[in-house]
């Protein structure tokens, strides 16, 4: 199994849409969350920390379920500039991070 | 503030060449460093944590005799990618980390290309 595993995708979803990713993980002593977005060709750049009482920034919402070791990032209101690969990431205790695939996303007018 | 840097930013070489690609945390000191490699259409993969004047430790799979990595001060580390082969061509970036801070700040990558 995976250490994280995330729907690949592709999800293409018309401007304004709302869409759901969601991200699982193996080592119950994960320590820190956080969704990624990365261009083609560019490193990651981080989009949001996730905390356990959920958090949003702006169109994005971002959700840690530790019982059941997932977290979820939802965007809201799809802008073109949205399109781009979505990598969750959870940082151990021994203070590696691991990456998942990536969920490809595109956004169409 | 937090920024990292890489060089170079891509690089072309022959098969049986050994290529050097430096990664400096420009305003801060990093406590650790990571290198991880990024084929085409995946993700993200570790391949060693690094921390300033002891060995890097690297993941499985990876070959330290392969890929040297040099973390000789807090703001500079270096991966050397020896007798390198086509199979290595990949993109190779580099994060930092800095005590009391959770995210990991990346450099920009490095693209390798090995003829």
């Amino acid at each position: 199994r995976k250490e994280v595993e995330q729907d690949p995708g592709p999800f293409n979803v018309p401007e304004g849409a709302t869409v759901a990713f969601n991200c699982t993980y193996s080592n119950s002593a994960s320590q820190s969350f956080f969704w990624y977005r990365q261009d083609c060709r560019k490193e990651p750049k981080l989009l949001m920390s996730v905390y356990s009482s959920g958090n949003e920034d702006g169109r994005f919402t971002a959700q840690l379920n530790r019982a059941s070791q997932y977290i979820s990032l939802l965007i809201r209101d799809s802008k073109l500039s949205d399109s781009a690969t979505y990598l969750c990431a959870v940082r151990e205790n021994n203070n590696d991070m691991r990456f998942g695939a990536g969920t490809r996303l595109t956004v169409k007018p | 503030g937090a920024v990292v840097s890489q060089h170079p930013s891509w690089v072309i070489c022959k098969s049986g060449t050994s290529v050097k690609i430096e990664c400096r945390s420009l305003d801060f000191q990093a406590t650790t460093m990571f290198w991880y490699r990024q084929f085409p259409k995946q993700s993200l993969m570790l391949m060693a944590t690094s921390n300033e004047g002891s060995k890097a430790t690297y993941e499985q799979g990876v070959e330290k005799d392969k890929f040297l990595i040099n973390h000789a001060s807090l703001t500079l580390s270096t991966l050397t990618v020896t007798s390198a082969h086509p199979e290595d061509s990949s993109f190779y970036i580099c994060s930092a980390t800095l005590m009391g801070v959770s995210e990991q700040f990346f450099g920009p990558g490095t693209r390798l290309t090995v003829l």
